[in-house]
């Protein structure tokens, strides 16, 4: 059975503060994903990664950065929080070069005063 | 860049009806069409899948149908139940991303 585990259900972070959202899963894929979810915008994707220090921009990079240094564990990273990234942030991840389901951990929502 | 366009953005059916929810993508290239069903406060979780060389799938209550040339496709829910209330997100995949829609939330009246 597939996890991805993110670090917390549940953050408050001031304006200014460097935020960083961990997800972790335990099969050994190789893609992991970072999206943000937001009413009436769906799912729309910040940043991914398809290999250990790799990394591409999504859709809504902006003011986000990611790392993985590690295959099991991809972090999203606001370097500055603002209100406007007030948002659910979901991580997923997927097998391989050949397209499959995408599992997608609890989320984070994360709220920026 | 990509996109998919999900409508209707809502939809109310009677239990028993069927609801029918439409997709279309802009990236040739996509070759792998995921549905996400999301319940209140859980995370999405997959539904039913088709790739770019079928042109239909059933599971049970829930069919899929894709149509290349048009770059549309749509779930299909016969015999809706309450318990299919949730917000579903279609999704179209190439090369490694997913690029998901905008989500449709299905109620079904009792």
């Amino acid at each position: 059975d597939v996890k991805v585990t993110q670090s917390s259900r549940y953050l408050v972070k001031r304006t200014g503060e460097k935020v960083f959202l961990e997800c972790v899963q335990d099969m050994d894929h190789e893609n992991m994903f970072w999206y943000r979810q937001d009413p009436g915008l769906g799912l729309r994707l910040i940043y991914f990664s398809y290999d250990v220090k790799m990394k591409e921009k999504g859709d809504i990079p902006e003011g986000y950065s990611v790392s993985r240094e590690k295959k099991e564990r991809f972090s999203l990273i606001l370097e500055s929080a603002s209100t406007n990234q007030t948002s659910m942030y979901l991580c997923a991840s997927s097998f391989g070069t050949v397209n499959t389901e995408a599992f997608f951990g609890q989320g984070t929502r994360l709220t920026v005063v | 860049g990509e996109n998919v366009e999900q409508h209707p953005s809502t939809l109310s059916v009677q239990e028993g009806d069927s609801a029918v929810i439409k997709c279309t993508y802009s990236d040739s290239a996509s070759n792998y069409f995921p549905w996400y069903k999301q319940e209140l406060g859980k995370r999405p979780q997959l539904i039913i899948d088709i790739r770019s060389n079928v042109g239909e799938k059933k599971d049970q209550r829930i069919a899929v149908t894709l149509n290349k040339t048009a770059k549309h496709f749509s779930l299909h829910i016969t015999e809706t139940q309450p318990e299919d209330s949730a917000v579903y997100f279609c999704a179209a995949s190439g090369a490694y991303k997913y690029i998901f829609g905008t989500g449709t939330r299905l109620k079904v009246l009792a």
